[in-house]
């Protein structure tokens, strides 16, 4: 069975210039993360999505972040413009469902820095 | 707001040894789930034991177990016959039903050969 994919693995970029990530769940995973890791800290929720629906972007900054999982599937999260701040790790997770027994499966994650 | 603690920056045992990661937690809640998961170089979480909080008996898995004291808010991750394939980041976590995962620090596990 294949584990969530992401893409790029690295990306290297200059302040104020737009970036993208995509996620690709598990497949049937209904419900799917992304997350900040930043440098020696645990991850932190961005956005949980339920099929197409975000039903969790509180710690979503709206004003620069974006996100959208068309079709209840791939996912991808943007940034438009980066900061120097945005320098972290981006992980994507997914699972069957949010039950307890539902486990989150991680994928590789995106490391990005912002020059 | 629930937390999760791990005062144990890095940690470092001698291969087949014994080595206890700690984490407490505060949350005014009764019944939520608690986590550890590994964060090897490649960065892929991998979840490594889960606990009920309802649950009084101690979880286990294979060489992993648990030590919950729901009381004290406190959970922690005992590996015994440590391998080198042990050495990685550790994350403890909360989570309370459907709601998402709130993170500790981590702590750096090194196996020494």
């Amino acid at each position: 069975e294949a584990g969530v994919v992401q893409s790029p693995r690295y990306k290297i970029i200059e302040k104020k210039q737009p970036v993208a990530f995509w996620c690709n769940p598990i497949s049937g995973h209904n419900t799917l993360y992304w997350y900040l890791q930043n440098l020696g800290q645990g991850p932190e929720l961005l956005i949980r999505y339920e099929n197409e629906e975000a039903v969790d972007d509180s710690q979503l900054p709206k004003d620069r972040f974006s996100a959208e999982r068309l079709k209840g599937v791939d996912s991808t999260l943007k940034i438009q413009p980066a900061e120097l701040g945005d320098s972290a790790v981006y992980l994507c997770a997914s699972s069957l469902g949010t039950d307890f027994t539902d486990t989150q499966y991680f994928g590789p994650g995106t490391r990005l820095t912002v020059l | 707001a629930q937390t999760v603690t791990q005062s144990q920056p890095e940690m470092s045992v001698q291969e087949a040894e014994t080595v206890t990661l700690s984490c407490t937690y505060d949350t005014s809640e009764s019944d939520y789930y608690l986590f550890w998961y590994k964060q090897p170089p490649s960065r892929q979480m991998i979840l490594v034991i889960r606990q009920e909080a309802y649950k009084q008996q101690n979880a286990t898995e294979n060489r992993f177990s648990v030590n919950f004291q729901k009381a004290a808010k406190s959970f922690s991750l005992k590996i015994s016959d440590s391998q080198l394939g042990d050495a990685a980041m550790y994350f403890c976590a909360y989570r309370r039903g459907a709601q998402k995962l709130v993170f500790g620090q981590g702590t750096r596990l090194t196996i020494n050969p």
